[in-house]
């Protein structure tokens, strides 16, 4: 099956400065990889995915780049801001027509200090 | 913007007590999963659900696990003798066709 590794496991970061949190994956029949942002005791928020067929795809602050070759996948949060912090967690799974479930990471804590 | 509902919010019970959670999923979505969270720890696979029956299950989704679709609407999960070790988050989510995963606000399962 597939398995998700997501590094770091924790990150603090100064407001206004950039982090980046980084996933690779195993299964190279995985072609859909959202992130999603979970504050304590809520519900996972899906921020941004990104498809097999893209490289890159930008959300105002939120980058996610894909090096399907490497099977590697990254977050990237410019300009963070207190409220950016929370747990991020990537995933992979298949995508389309299918019963496709999600392997997630074990989550990154992204703390931003005003 | 539909949500996937869940209820309760919170579930206490005893060890060794049956629990149902229940979940209402997006009404054109095809596909149903539980997911749980133990605290502190990453989002894991239990079982997927399409066209009324199981399609995938994980190896924590044992015999004391089960799932219903008893209508149209819910989708429950059912766990039939609780152990200590289900406390945990407990999340539904729903899919239509080639799109993303949508999660409800979860269940937190506690068992004493």
């Amino acid at each position: 099956g597939e398995n998700v590794e997501q590094h770091p496991s924790t990150l603090s970061v100064q407001e206004g400065d950039s982090a980046v949190i980084k996933c690779t994956y195993s299964d190279s029949a995985s072609n859909y990889f959202p992130w999603y942002k979970q504050e304590l005791g809520k519900r996972p928020q899906l921020i941004i995915d990104i498809r097999s067929n893209v490289g890159e795809k930008k959300d105002q602050r939120i980058a996610v780049t894909l090096n399907k070759t490497a099977k590697h996948f990254s977050l990237h949060i410019t300009e963070t801001q207190p409220e950016d912090s929370a747990v991020y967690f990537c995933a992979a799974s298949g995508s389309g027509a299918g019963s496709y479930q999600l392997t997630f990471g074990k989550g990154t804590k992204l703390s931003v200090i005003p | 913007e539909p949500e996937v509902t869940q209820t309760p919010s919170h579930q206490v019970t005893q060890m060794g007590q049956e629990v149902i959670l229940r979940c209402v999923p997006i009404s054109n979505h095809l596909y149903f999963y539980w997911y749980r969270q133990i605290l502190g720890q990453k989002v894991e696979f239990l079982v997927s659900f399409y066209n009324n029956e199981i399609s995938e299950k994980s190896e924590i989704f044992d015999d004391q696990f089960s799932v219903e679709r008893p209508d149209g609407s819910n989708f429950t999960l059912k766990i039939r003798s609780t152990k200590l070790e289900d406390s945990a988050m407990y999340f539904c989510a729903s899919r239509p066709d080639g799109a993303g995963f949508y999660f409800g606000a979860g269940t937190r399962l506690s068992v004493l």
